[in-house]
Formats: C-alpha cells, structure tokens, sequence
C-alpha cells in the first residue's frame, strides 16, 4: 500500500456513458498525476495538477476528458460519452516537490471497460 | 527526453542474480535515470534513482558507467516475488527541465523467475 487510493477499482460501462474516478494521493503531495495504461503497454501521462492548478495535458486528453482538484486535495478524472477505445487501467500517482522525476507513489488504479 | 531501449523480456532462476541494462544514449548532463517496478494489476514502484556510479539500496543496485549512456539495474538473488515488469526512465529532476510534468514510460522489461 503506497498510501495512494483509488475508487472504484473496476468499472464497466456501456458505450456512452459517463464515468467519473477519484484519485486521494498522499496528503502533504503537492503534485498529482494521472496516467493510462493499456494492455503491454508502459503508463502514459494524461494530465497532472500542482496543488489545485492543472499545469499540463497531454494530447491524448480529448475533449471528453476532464480533470480536476478542488482546494489541491483529491481528484476526480471524468470521461464523457465513453468509448470502447477509453478502456484501459487509469492510475494516479502523487509526489513531493516540484520534478516528475521525484519518486511518484501510485495508486492501484481504475480499470474501466467499456462495452 | 531521452530515449531508453531495454530488452522486453527476461527470464531467471530463483536465487539467481539478474542484470537489466537499459540504454539511454541521448541522455542530457541534468537527466538522473529511474527504475519503476510493477506488478500485474497494481501501479508501477519506484525502485532506485542514479546519476553516476552506483547507487545500492535495500531492494537493488543501480550501475551506471562514466558516460552514462546506458545503466543497469541489478537484483540479488530474485525470487517468484520478482517476477514484474521493470521499467527504466531517463528524465530532469529540476523543475524547469525539459519534460519535468512527466514520466515517460516505455514498454519495459518482463522479468519472469522460474523456481
């Protein structure tokens, strides 16, 4: 247990719909990330916030995608209007300092499948 | 960002020592190389961290040469509780440095241990 939680840890849904995950990091981290893993593949980086302030989004980010982290606390990642190719294991990691490259503490992640 | 180029799989004997190399040949002067395991199902753990020389912990040893162009992560003695996937990561541990908002992972290393 790295101290980082995620909720819920399997969702499955139908194409379309909403669905919304929570992320509570550490409690004193100031940085916050999400990544997408699929299948074989390493994590890739979606977005991440310092404290409240999402600083960086990645392309793969769409438009259905929305991110955030009210009073820098934790953070929600919402998909609308999911789609078969939005499944895939969703992870947040937080860390201290100001560098991606500072030890980040993963969560063990969200994994959605869309049908 | 530095590219890395580690092999996709490995196999081992339990008991066995086991070297992961991972090459980096653009590294820049300010990039520290990263070592994250992970588990099926679970997110990645950081492992060790290094910028020359060696770096030991609990858990492994970091070898990186003069040149810094490739490292290698090493793992006394493995056991069935090693077998992960491991991935090696270049990147700048300044706030400002180039890609600092992120890790980049590749696909990394599948370590199997056989008994």
């Amino acid at each position: 247990d790295t101290g980082v939680s995620q909720d819920p840890r399997h969702k499955i849904t139908k194409r379309g719909q909403n669905v919304t995950f929570r992320c509570d990091p550490i409690s004193e981290h100031n940085r916050l990330y999400w990544y997408r893993q699929t299948l074989g593949q390493g994590p890739e980086f979606l977005t991440y916030f310092q404290n409240e302030a999402q600083l960086e989004k990645s392309r793969l980010l769409s438009d259905r995608f929305s991110a955030e982290r009210p009073k820098g606390s934790f953070s929600t990642l919402e998909i609308q209007r999911t789609e078969q190719g939005d499944s895939a294991m969703y992870l947040c990691a937080s860390s201290l300092g100001l560098a991606a490259y500072n030890e980040q503490f993963f969560g063990p992640g969200t994994r959605l499948t869309v049908l | 960002l530095a590219k890395t180029t580690q092999p996709i799989s490995m196999d081992s004997y339990e008991g066995q020592e086991v070297n992961i190399t991972c090459s980096h040949n653009n590294i820049a002067t300010n990039d520290y190389i990263t070592w994250y395991q992970q588990f099926p199902s679970q997110g990645p753990r950081f492992i060790i961290q290094g910028y020359k020389t060696k770096v030991t912990n609990e858990v492994a040893s970091l070898f990186i040469p003069a040149d810094r162009k490739s490292s290698t992560l090493s793992l006394p003695r493995v056991s069935l509780s090693d077998t992960a996937v491991y991935y090696c990561l270049v990147g700048d541990l300044q706030e400002s440095g180039a890609g600092s908002y992120q890790l980049t992972f590749g696909k990394g290393t599948k370590l199997s241990v056989i008994p």
